[in-house]
């Protein structure tokens, strides 16, 4: 199957650092990665979507500065989160479209931020 | 414009019981693709079908099963035989072809009771 991993799954961090959060495609490799913000008892909001080897293409709202998304090879992408605020508490999950099976986008069980 | 409309916040269904989970969407494009994904608590998004705009058949994936009625622009999800196990939030979601991102509706929640 096409399974997607996040690490870390949970991260407590103090106002003020940053969170570095991992997506990685582990048995295929994906064209372009996704990464979604998901409040309580909302639906997932698109952040950004990454393309391997260029810049990330964030949706309008989303501050570039702040979500900095970096996709350097075909089976990782990362999300640092800069400066976080208790604001920035939420779920944040990605997905991946294989390079095999560009219909389809598989999630990885998402990360759950909480900033003190 | 809402693109994916889930209209049924929760529903409830017994064990064994069929159980159908609606979702409109609206697109201008002819060529697009519909997607099902199960959310359990622990967060994760589960894929469990897709049907694409020019499929002649509605879409079947064991239990799941897709009712596409392309005219009225509907997708419902159908989930036969239902199983505790299968509670969970239920996102219906749309990508039109020429763009990469998925646009999810608000969600069912779908309980099922012994």
């Amino acid at each position: 199957g096409a399974v997607v991993s996040q690490h870390p799954s949970r991260v407590i961090c103090k106002s003020g650092t940053s969170v570095k959060i991992e997506c990685r495609s582990l048995d295929f490799q994906a064209t372009t990665m996704f990464w979604y913000r998901q409040f309580p008892k909302q639906s997932l909001m698109l952040m950004a979507t990454s393309n391997e080897g260029s810049k990330a293409t964030y949706e309008q709202g989303v501050e570039k500065d702040k979500f900095l998304i970096n996709h350097a090879s075909l089976t990782l992408s990362t999300l640092t989160v800069t400066s976080a605020h208790p604001e920035d508490s939420s779920f944040y999950i990605c997905s991946a479209r294989a390079l095999r099976d560009t219909d389809t986008q598989y999630f990885g069980p998402g990360t759950r931020l909480t900033v003190l | 414009a809402q693109k994916i409309t889930q209209t049924q916040p929760g529903m409830f269904v017994q064990e064994k019981e069929a159980v159908t989970l609606d979702c409109t969407y609206d697109t201008s494009d002819p060529s697009y693709g519909l997607f099902w994904y199960k959310q359990p608590s622990s967060g994760e998004m589960i894929f469990l079908i897709y049907q694409g705009s020019y499929d002649q058949q509605n879409a079947t994936e064991g239990r799941y099963s897709l009712n596409f009625q392309k005219a009225r622009k509907s997708a419902n999800l159908v989930i036969s035989a239902s199983q505790l196990g299968d509670s969970a939030m239920y996102f219906c979601a749309m990508r039109e072809v020429g763009f990469q991102k998925l646009v999810f509706g608000t969600g069912t929640r779908l309980l099922v009771s012994p």
